[in-house]
């Protein structure tokens, strides 16, 4: 079974400019969340979407979105980027959304975004 | 916000020695999971523990929980050079959905 998959691995943008990743999980797996990692702030929840519905979201600006499709594929987008948005941008997909549940997230390798 | 704050932030021991991590989280848990990160990459998930368990093994690895103290610990026995890496605990808190929150990590560094 093939692991969770981000496409780009790499990215330098420029500052205004915006960008979108994506992401696509696990053969069967519907959840699909997204992280931010950061060296200062560490790894930092940005939003879980199921069903094609966001069922979480972080304590991010509107300049970051995202949405899934019905095939479970995931984007995001950041609009408008600064440079504190370089970052290690993470996606994570389980077969379902509750982890009270005891279910783990499979990550991807990850999107380095620099932002110059 | 941060869960988890996870003690030491950075562990240098020889190959064959043990590492203990501590994770302390401040709200009721339904579960504590712990990832390894190798440099850049993503996190692969190690073990979980559930709230009413007080200590689970896997393999070379040891997790205790305590509610009361609302903490954690994860030891490596036997440490090789390839455990090299950072450790991050995560919880799942009560009534915020089911999201897991990760703490900061622990940096591990196995000299062979």
């Amino acid at each position: 079974k093939a692991g969770v998959t981000q496409t780009p691995r790499y990215l330098i943008k420029t500052r205004g400019q915006q960008v979108t990743l994506s992401c696509s999980p696990i053969s069967g797996h519907r959840s699909v969340s997204w992280y931010q990692q950061t060296p200062g702030q560490g790894l930092q929840f940005l939003f879980e979407y199921f069903s094609e519905t966001q069922r979480n979201k972080g304590n991010f600006p509107g300049r970051f979105s995202g949405r899934q499709f019905s095939n479970s594929r995931s984007e995001m987008n950041v609009s408008t980027l600064e440079l504190g948005d370089s970052a290690l941008y993470l996606c994570a997909s389980s077969l379902g959304p509750d982890r009270s549940t005891n279910e783990k997230l499979f990550f991807g390798s990850g999107t380095q975004l620099s932002v110059l | 916000s941060q869960q988890g704050e996870e003690d030491p932030q950075a562990l240098s021991i020889q190959e064959g020695e043990n590492a203990t991590m501590n994770c302390s989280y401040k709200t009721s848990i339904n579960n504590l999971q712990w990832y390894r990160q190798n440099s850049g990459r993503g996190l692969v998930h190690l073990i979980l523990i559930r709230s009413n368990e007080r200590e689970k093994h896997s393999g070379r690895l040891r997790v205790t929980l305590d509610t009361s103290k609302k903490s954690s610990s994860l030891l490596i026995t036997a440490s090789r050079a390839a455990d090299t890496a950072s450790y991050f605990c995560a919880t799942v808190p009560y009534n915020q959905g089911g999201k897991l929150i990760f703490g900061q990590g622990t940096e591990l560094s196995v000299k062979p």
